[in-house]
């Protein structure tokens, strides 16, 4: 019963540096979500991806690229690392939520960049 | 844009209280309003997810309400325990897939 599983769960970075966060879920969900929580500002949607091949911006897109590899795979990716990407990062996954099925989270990936 | 806040930003209480947590929005057009639990250092945990079409949900001490017309939802902790300490969220749908809009979150300590 892994659910949706988020590697690595902790990441020091220098700035400039790229790095992916991966994340893949097992419950055939169409939904994937990438969100970052920050102290005093909450969780924020950064990227989503509504089905296999389709990605969209969220809240707080800038210095982020995603990629929905399969149905069961979701990557944010970090291409030029700055202090301020420094957060707690979390994928989540749901089907039709808006019919009712709940959304799932990972664990959370810490990331620093210093 | 939809906004949620979350009041009080934290509490803290003795063990057995029954206590509300309460959460607003400003979008009334919504399909659903949910809870999540934070424990320290982990991800999210559903507690109650209520459909626009329901007033309330009750899951063993736990009770949410959701009044869309007013844009609020309060969540209810019958005989608080120590173990119940943890970040509550409620949280909102954007719409379609675009995920969702969260509050800040109520941090709870029940003091022993």
């Amino acid at each position: 019963n892994a659910g949706v599983t988020q590697t690595p769960k902790f990441q020091v970075l220098k700035t400039g540096q790229s790095m992916t966060l991966q994340c893949a879920q097992d419950m055939n969900h169409n939904s994937m979500y990438w969100y970052r929580q920050d102290p005093g500002m909450g969780l924020r949607l950064i990227y989503y991806s509504a089905s296999e091949g389709t990605t969209d911006k969220g809240e707080v897109p800038n210095g982020y690229n995603v990629s929905r590899l399969n149905k069961r795979e979701f990557s944010l990716r970090l291409e030029s690392a700055a202090p301020s990407q420094t957060s707690v990062y979390f994928c989540a996954s749901s089907d039709l939520w808006d019919s009712g099925n709940t959304i799932y989270f990972g664990e959370g990936s810490w990331l620093t960049v210093v | 844009k939809q906004e949620v806040t979350q009041i009080p930003a934290a509490l803290s209480v003795p063990e057995g209280e029954n206590l509300v947590l309460n959460c607003s929005f400003t979008d009334s057009a919504i399909y659903n309003l949910q809870w999540f639990r934070q424990d320290p250092g982990k991800g999210l945990t559903s507690l109650l997810l209520i459909q626009s079409s329901q007033r309330e949900q009750t899951s063993g001490r736990l009770n949410a309400s959701l009044d869309k017309s007013s844009g609020r939802s309060t969540l209810y902790i019958a005989a608080s325990q120590p173990g119940d300490s943890a970040t509550y969220l409620c949280a909102v749908p954007g719409g379609g897939a675009d995920g969702l809009t969260f509050g800040k979150g109520t941090h709870l300590i029940i003091q022993p």
